[in-house]
């Protein structure tokens, strides 16, 4: 059984650019949901994608979006690129989701690393 | 609004010392609480998920208690080691999303 990869490891961008960053979701898994991590603090809820459509959005803007694909990876972006951009993205992978609005343990990858300057 | 709040920010023991991690909620409808363990630059390793129905869990050295009521867990670490060096995390679910205090980070040292 393979975990939760992601990709790239490491990113470095300039303001006004736009990325995209990859979750490859633990077997068995049809949820995802995406976390950033600011520098000294804890993971906040981008949004969560359900058998290819979203299932909820944390408070972040429009030009943060995703995207779920039929073997129930995900894609990340962000437009626009600001400064404050500049975290640690998170995947995180479950089983459930919105038939059930609560999801077993949520498995975290290891993570990308977005410089914005 | 649903807050999670962690206490100490950082805490400092030596080997061998038993210790205790705070975390406060402050919506107590919550599906469970975990605590994770984050070693520098990262993911996120589960250690242990407490179900809202339960009071507590334990593995290993480590226990960890809810108290639904008041909105409060406990992570309990006995006999620390320099290898449980790390910043550790609680996080409570809320519907489909986790919610995170900013982390505890721990040293113990040698």
């Amino acid at each position: 059984e393979t975990g939760v990869t992601q990709s790239p490891t490491h990113l470095i961008k300039t303001r006004g650019q736009q990325v995209t960053l990859r979750c490859s979701s633990q077997s068995g898994h049809n949820t995802v949901s995406w976390y950033q991590q600011a520098l000294g603090q804890g993971p906040q809820f981008i949004f969560q994608y359900y058998r290819e459509e979203e299932n909820g959005r944390g408070n972040f803007p429009p030009r943060f979006s995703g995207l779920q694909f039929p073997n129930y990876s995900s894609e990340l972006n962000v437009n626009a690129l600001e400064l404050d951009d500049s975290a640690l993205y998170l995947c995180a992978s479950s089983s459930g989701g919105y038939s059930s609005r609560h999801t077993d343990t949520q498995y975290f990858g290891p993570g990308t690393r977005l410089t914005v300057l | 609004k649903q807050e999670v709040t962690q206490i100490p920010a950082a805490l400092s023991v030596p080997e061998g010392e038993n210790l205790v991690l705070n975390c406060s909620f402050t919506d107590s409808a919550i599906y469970n609480l975990q605590w994770f363990r984050q070693d520098p630059g990262k993911g996120l390793t589960s250690l242990l998920l407490i179900q809202s129905s339960q009071r507590e869990q334990t593995s290993g050295r480590l226990n960890a208690s809810l108290d639904k009521s008041s909105g409060r867990s406990t992570l309990y670490i006995a006999a620390s080691q320099p290898g449980d060096s790390a910043t550790y995390l609680c996080a409570v679910e809320y519907g489909n999303k986790l919610v995170f205090g900013a982390g505890t980070i721990l040293r113990v040292k040698s």
